[in-house]
């Protein structure tokens, strides 16, 4: 089915190791994203990109790493896991990047427990 | 820097009773606004936006830009409403800036 998924939907991995978290979507949205999910938070942007080898930072960056080689794949990399870094991570994908439509399109989100 | 304000963490209501879930923002340009559901077990998904002026699943939200408000509104929640809500405001054409969220809960 066509659509947007995330790998994997759990991981537990302890604190300095690498995690990379998969994203794939099947429509050629021009946009992704990545944001994180936390109670008292809310969903803060991580990282985005426009277009393939097109990234930028979001409002949350730090100690994240993306790359975007091919337009459908948009991996999030946590390079040296933290605790802090414990929380829900929704990988999105939009044609128009949110503008005047706002549509995005979520996966089903990957939690992800820093140990 | 533009901001989006959810100020009820919690809202709990009966069945049957209105509903207004508000949101406040903070933008220096033209807002364009939207709100977001997440259902339990479900993926977030776009409820409605300002710019449609429309109503979906007997929700509506008004833009008021004096007020810098985009409260939601029901005039009778029902229990599927119950579900996380989220405003959010988009921006520079790339990005949305969400708020903290609302969880409304309807009583039976």
């Amino acid at each position: 089915d066509a659509g947007i998924t995330q790998s994997p939907r759990y991981k537990i991995t302890e604190t300095g190791r690498q995690v990379t978290l998969m994203c794939h979507q099947t429509w050629s949205h021009s946009y992704m994203f990545w944001y994180r999910q936390d109670l008292g938070h809310g969903l803060r942007l991580i990282y985005y990109s426009a277009a393939a080898d097109i990234t930028d930072k979001g409002e949350v960056p730090d100690g994240y790493v993306v790359s975007r080689s091919k337009t459908e794949n948009f991996p999030l990399t946590l390079e040296s896991a933290t605790r802090s870094q414990t929380s829900v991570y929704f990988c999105a994908s939009s044609e128009d990047g949110g503008g005047s439509t706002g549509e995005l399109f979520f996966g089903e989100g990957s939690r992800l427990t820093v140990l | 820097a533009q901001r989006v304000t959810q100020p009820e963490k919690l809202l709990s209501v009966f069945k049957g009773a209105p509903v207004e879930l508000k949101c406040n923002y903070s933008y220096s340009g033209s807002p364009e606004l939207f709100w977001y559901v997440q259902y339990s077990r479900q993926r977030l998904q776009l409820l409605l936006r300002h710019i449609s002026r429309e109503s979906i699943k007997g929700f509506t939200a008004d833009l008021n830009k004096g007020e810098t408000s985009f409260h939601l509104k029901k005039p009778f929640a029902q229990e599927e409403d119950s579900a996380m809500y989220y405003c959010a405001l988009s921006w520079g054409y790339s990005t949305l800036t969400f708020g903290k969220g609302t969880m409304l809960l309807v009583s039976p």
